[in-house]
This record gives C-alpha cells, sequence and structure tokens, in this order.
C-alpha cells in the first residue's frame, strides 16, 4: 500500500486559491489518487480523483505530474465553508483484496 | 455519489452494554464492506473488511469478539460493540463498495457513540 504523506495543516483567507500536496513515492502502476474533504462528525466526502496529468470538477483540480509520485489538490477561491481536514488517498480499487488507509490528513483552515 | 446510510448517527450507552450500528448502501449493492473508527482529532483507522457472505477480515489490534460484523446482504452490514468500556467511545464510519470498476470508495455519514 502506498504511503501518503501531507502537510498537517494550511492556513488561508477567503477568496485564495489553495493547494495542497500530497507525497506518495510508492504509488504502484495501478494506483489511482482520490482526494476526500471532512467535516467535524462527517463521513469523508468525495471530491476528485486522478491518475495522471490534471483532473477538473465543479469544485476541484488536481494536478499529477509524469512519475505521479504526488499530487496537487487545487481550491480555487476558497470560503470559510471549506475549512476541514482533506485526505490524499492512493490505492486500486479494482483489484481483489484492497483496502483504504487514511494518512493524518490536512487541516486547512480558512480565515475571513 | 453513492448514497450511504448509518443509523443512529449517535449514541450514548452505559458501560457493559451492546450497541449495533447499522450502514446500508441504498443506491448500489455493496460487495465489500469497510468499517473505520475515528477518535478526536485522528483520522480514521481502518478496523475490518468483510465479503458480503462471509467472515470480516479484521485489523491487527482490532478485538473481533468484541466489534461484530455482520455483512449478510448486499445493501446492509452491522457492526456491533459488545460489552462497550468508555474507551470506545469514537466515531465509527462505515464504507460500502460494490462495483469495482468505479475506483472510487464512498463513506457513510458516520456513528458517534459515547460510553458512559
Amino acid at each position: 500500500l502506498a504511503k501518503t504523506t501531507q502537510p498537517i495543516s494550511m492556513d488561508s483567507y477567503e477568496g485564495q486559491e489553495v493547494n495542497i500536496t500530497c507525497s506518495h513515492n510508492n504509488i504502484a502502476t495501478n494506483d489511482y489518487i482520490t482526494w476526500y474533504q471532512q467535516f467535524p462528525s462527517q463521513g469523508p466526502r468525495f471530491i476528485i480523483q486522478g491518475y495522471k496529468t490534471k483532473v477538473t470538477n465543479e469544485v476541484a483540480s488536481l494536478f499529477i505530474p509524469a512519475d505521479r509520485k504526488s499530487s496537487t489538490l487545487s481550491l480555487p477561491r476558497v470560503s470559510l465553508s471549506d475549512t476541514a481536514v482533506y485526505y490524499c488517498l492512493v490505492g486500486d480499487f479494482r483489484g481483489g483484496g484492497f483496502k483504504t488507509i487514511f494518512g493524518a490528513g490536512t487541516r486547512l483552515f480558512v480565515k475571513a | 455519489g453513492a448514497v450511504v446510510s448509518q443509523h443512529p448517527s449517535w449514541v450514548i450507552c452505559k458501560s457493559g452494554t451492546s450497541v449495533k450500528i447499522e450502514c446500508r448502501s441504498l443506491d448500489f449493492q455493496a460487495t465489500t464492506m469497510f468499517w473505520y473508527r475515528q477518535f478526536p482529532k485522528q483520522s480514521l483507522m481502518l478496523m475490518a473488511t468483510s465479503n458480503e457472505g462471509s467472515k470480516a477480515t479484521y485489523e491487527q489490534g482490532v478485538e473481533k469478539d468484541k466489534f461484530l460484523i455482520n455483512h449478510a446482504s448486499l445493501t446492509l452490514s452491522t457492526l456491533t460493540v459488545t460489552s462497550a468500556h468508555p474507551e470506545d467511545s469514537s466515531f465509527y464510519i462505515c464504507s460500502p463498495v460494490g462495483d469495482m470498476s468505479t475506483d472510487t470508495q464512498y463513506f457513510g455519514p458516520g456513528t458517534r457513540l459515547t460510553v458512559l
């Protein structure tokens, strides 16, 4: 299982772009990279997933370099409601026997 | 995304009693169920993995006789905390997985257990 490393915490202000980078040096060929958001007393919520290059959806972008040993979650123009913990997960869900192991996550605090 | 429910959302019980937590996948069939536990200010910790119709596989350090998992159907799994103690107070989260080709894992809303 690929281990992930993220900054423990980040601070930002409303309206700014926030980039959270995750290191996953031993990512396997078939592994996907998935980011989740978690608010207190709630389950993790899926944000975005990618395999390589760039993926964009209505809430975020995910940048993955060619070597795939890291990835960056980009949140455009954050608001106070984006204050949460963000988890980067790496794994291959298609094969049998996978299990998702969470790292420590990044605690993002958005200030007014 | 997939719709997952947990019941109850929170429960308070006395020490020594058993508590059952239900997890349902409402719009897909879950062949695999993951159960996590999360203590305050900490990350999610995987407790066990179960496949429909078979016994659960527990992570190291998780007592299988204390945390009973039943995955009898493709839409329902239960976690029973037996003889609960205050140290079992935590946030329990399920994650049913169905279509293995989607590569996306969804999580339940969680159950807050407080043992007095």
